[in-house]
């Protein structure tokens, strides 16, 4: 069964320091794989998006890694603000020509002064 | 600038009362989606199309319906609504099925059935 899980569920942090978020999947086809930031009463935004080739990725303070042969993903957030309290979501696509993404329940990420 | 929104940003309905929840992109993507967001679960795939005409039942589309007549727009219709489809509803548009393409995502209706 393709699914995405994610770790922790939730995080609580001190404005500035540092963070990893976690994902496994077990999905099949992989083609791609992207970290989704939500703030709260939004939609999802993309961060990054990795294809199967891409080890890293960075969009400013947010940095995606990826090993395709493990499974694994992690979403690393440097010097935290208060604006990266959200839900961030990883998400898998299929070699499907579909279009049809996977996603994990989310890691809720409070950043405190 | 290309945008998508949905209308409305939240609904309080009854039991048993048909509701339609518009999705609108003015980025002239062909596959538009709509998922649903519950506590403790991903976003799951209501119905998706990828053009006009085109509609297709996604893993949760039970008493649930769309219909595509343009390419802008894609309207998700509760037939009969129901307590449990309490929820959060998400359309996005892409312009691609496959590969390292943007899913881009509405603002979200927040639908209470009471």
């Amino acid at each position: 069964k393709n699914q995405v899980e994610q770790s922790p569920q939730s995080l609580i942090i001190l404005e500035g320091k540092n963070c990893t978020l976690q994902c496994n999947y077990t999905v099949s086809p992989f083609s791609n794989l992207r970290w989704y930031k939500q703030d709260t009463g939004r939609g999802p935004v993309s961060l990054t998006i990795m294809t199967f080739s891409e080890n890293t990725k960075s969009n400013g303070r947010y940095t995606a890694t990826l090993d395709a042969d493990t499974k694994q993903s992690s979403l690393h957030i440097t010097a935290s603000q208060l604006s990266d309290s959200a839900s961030y979501i990883c998400v898998v696509s299929l070699i499907s020509n579909t279009g049809k993404l996977i996603f994990g329940q989310g890691t809720t990420l409070q950043v405190k002064p | 600038d290309a945008e998508i929104t949905q209308s409305p940003r939240h609904k309080i309905t009854e039991t048993g009362r048909q509701v339609t929840l518009a999705c609108h992109q003015t980025w002239n993507h062909n596959n538009m989606f709509w998922y649903r967001q519950d506590l403790g679960h991903g976003l799951r795939l209501i119905h998706y199309s990828y053009g006009v005409q085109d509609t297709n039942k996604g893993e949760v589309s039970d008493g649930y319906s769309v219909s595509r007549s343009n390419t802008e727009d894609l309207p998700l219709t509760l037939e009969s609504a129901a307590s449990s489809q309490t929820s959060v509803y998400f359309c996005a548009s892409s312009w691609a099925r496959d590969g390292p393409y943007e899913q881009y995502f509405g603002p979200g209706t927040r639908l209470t059935v009471t």
